[in-house]
């Protein structure tokens, strides 16, 4: 079965910290994606990537920054957290060129 | 801008009803249609994928239809249980090195 791991369910952060919200995916799939989720606006895309080293922006990339350092670890990076950031953050990965997408559990990020 | 669009918003049958909902998506570029559950505390996971105007799948009592030439997938599920109350959502890919795109989902509660 594939696994996509997120490593924090919840997280409470200040305004104004650098907050990494970390995934880790076990089947080898080149692609992975960033996704925050909020009452009534459904699933948007912050960030994805097709490779190592590689990002490209998504639908709502402002205040977020990501990293792809090894193939299995895609991390997205808010430089300096502020309170319309507080969602619920998705991870997802998928083989290149099938686009199923396979999904973390979630990190519920408040930001106070 | 492609808008992908459910309804309703959410739904609460009792056990044993059987009920529907609806994913509206772009005619144009249409390469698949994808629904996800999302049960609470889970990750979302797929449960079908439809490339094909006429495409019809079944899981269980869970099946989904598709067509791409007016743009819109029905969900059907038969017999309604508790352990089938969660977000359902539905994702369109056009290709293309697209990405998928989200509709905000159908909250599905069923009562005991």
């Amino acid at each position: 079965d594939v696994k996509v791991t997120q490593s924090s369910r919840y997280l409470v952060k200040r305004t104004g910290e650098k907050v990494f919200l970390e995934c880790v995916q076990d089947m080898d799939h080149e692609n992975m994606f960033w996704y925050r989720q909020d009452p009534g606006l459904g699933l948007r895309l912050i960030y994805f990537s097709y490779d190592v080293k590689m990002k490209e922006k998504g639908d709502i990339p402002e205040g977020y920054s990501v990293s792809r350092e090894k193939k299995e670890r895609f991390s997205l990076i808010l430089e300096s957290a502020s309170t319309n950031q507080t969602s619920m953050y998705l991870c997802a990965s998928s083989r290149l060129g099938k686009n199923i997408q396979y999904f973390g559990a979630g990190t519920r990020l408040s930001v106070l | 801008i492609l808008n992908v669009e459910q309804s309703p918003q959410s739904l609460h049958v009792q056990e044993g009803d059987s009920t529907n909902f609806t994913c509206s998506f772009p005619s144009s570029n249409f390469y698949a249609l994808h629904w996800y559950r999302w049960e609470t505390a889970k990750s979302p996971e797929a449960l079908f994928v439809m490339t094909l105007n006429g495409d019809e799948k079944k899981k269980g009592r869970i099946s989904a239809t598709l067509n791409t030439k007016e743009g819109y997938s029905y969900l059907y599920i038969k017999g309604s249980q508790p352990e089938d109350s969660a977000t359902y959502l539905c994702a369109f890919y056009g290709g293309s090195q697209g990405n998928l795109i989200f509709g905000k989902g159908t909250k599905l509660s069923v009562k005991p």
